[in-house]
């Protein structure tokens, strides 16, 4: 079955500077990568996500990227803020929302 | 925006216990999902639903069952508790309904200690 490995398990950057998280995946079946984020006490949610047949996505100051070659995607998260400071998880699914989850990128944002 | 409810933020058990987690949606979602969180691990798939009376085991179902009678509320049952259940446990929902890919909506999860 699919299985989705993370890295980072933990990334600290100072406000404003940029943070990398990636993922790489096994199953080149899966055709949908979404991440999400999960702030202290609470349940994730959906951030940006992305389908097979696109090559990047970008909404405000997060991005993803993918490259269905190496079977790996990443989140990208410009001028962070210490609001970004959560735990980020990427997944992938084939065609069903049956999401395989990464083991999880905890992000700290020094003021 | 959709709610998920979970009946209880904390929960303490003892070993052997019958435990019940309920989960409840209120956006007339097909899918409903029970997550576990666990350090390291990151979410694993437990039991899946697509419709009332319906149920798919995921990745982790064992030691776990699930009961969907109504379709906005999927319960989780640990038969007898057992130390290595202490985990968080997360329900979440989407819409479902032939269409795929869809947003996972996640409650907030009980955090279960069994001693």
């Amino acid at each position: 079955g699919e299985n989705v490995e993370q890295h980072p398990s933990t990334l600290s950057v100072q406000e404003g500077d940029s943070a990398v998280i990636k993922c790489t995946y096994s199953d080149s079946a899966s055709n949908y990568f979404p991440w999400y984020k999960q702030e202290l006490g609470k349940g994730p949610q959906l951030i940006i996500d992305i389908r097979s047949n696109v090559g990047e996505k970008k909404d405000q100051r997060i991005a993803v990227t993918l490259n269905k070659t190496a079977k790996h995607f990443s989140l990208h998260i410009t001028e962070t803020q210490p609001e970004d400071s959560a735990v980020y998880f990427c997944a992938a699914s084939i065609y069903t929302d049956k999401l395989i989850f990464g083991t999880g990128t905890r992000l700290q944002v020094f003021p | 925006d959709v709610k998920v409810t979970q009946s209880s933020r904390y929960l303490v058990k003892r070993t052997g216990e019958k435990v019940f987690l309920e989960c409840v949606q209120d956006m007339d979602h097909e899918n409903m999902f029970w997550y576990r969180q666990d350090p390291g691990l990151g979410l694993r798939l437990i039991y899946f639903s697509y419709d009332v009376k319906m149920k798919e085991k995921g990745d982790i179902p064992e030691g776990y069952s699930v009961s969907r009678e109504k379709k906005e509320r999927f319960s989780l049952i640990l038969e007898s508790a057992s130390t290595n259940q202490t985990s968080m446990y997360l329900c979440a929902s989407s819409r479902g309904g032939g269409s795929t890919n869809e947003k996972l909506f996640f409650g907030s999860g009980t955090q279960l200690s069994v001693l």
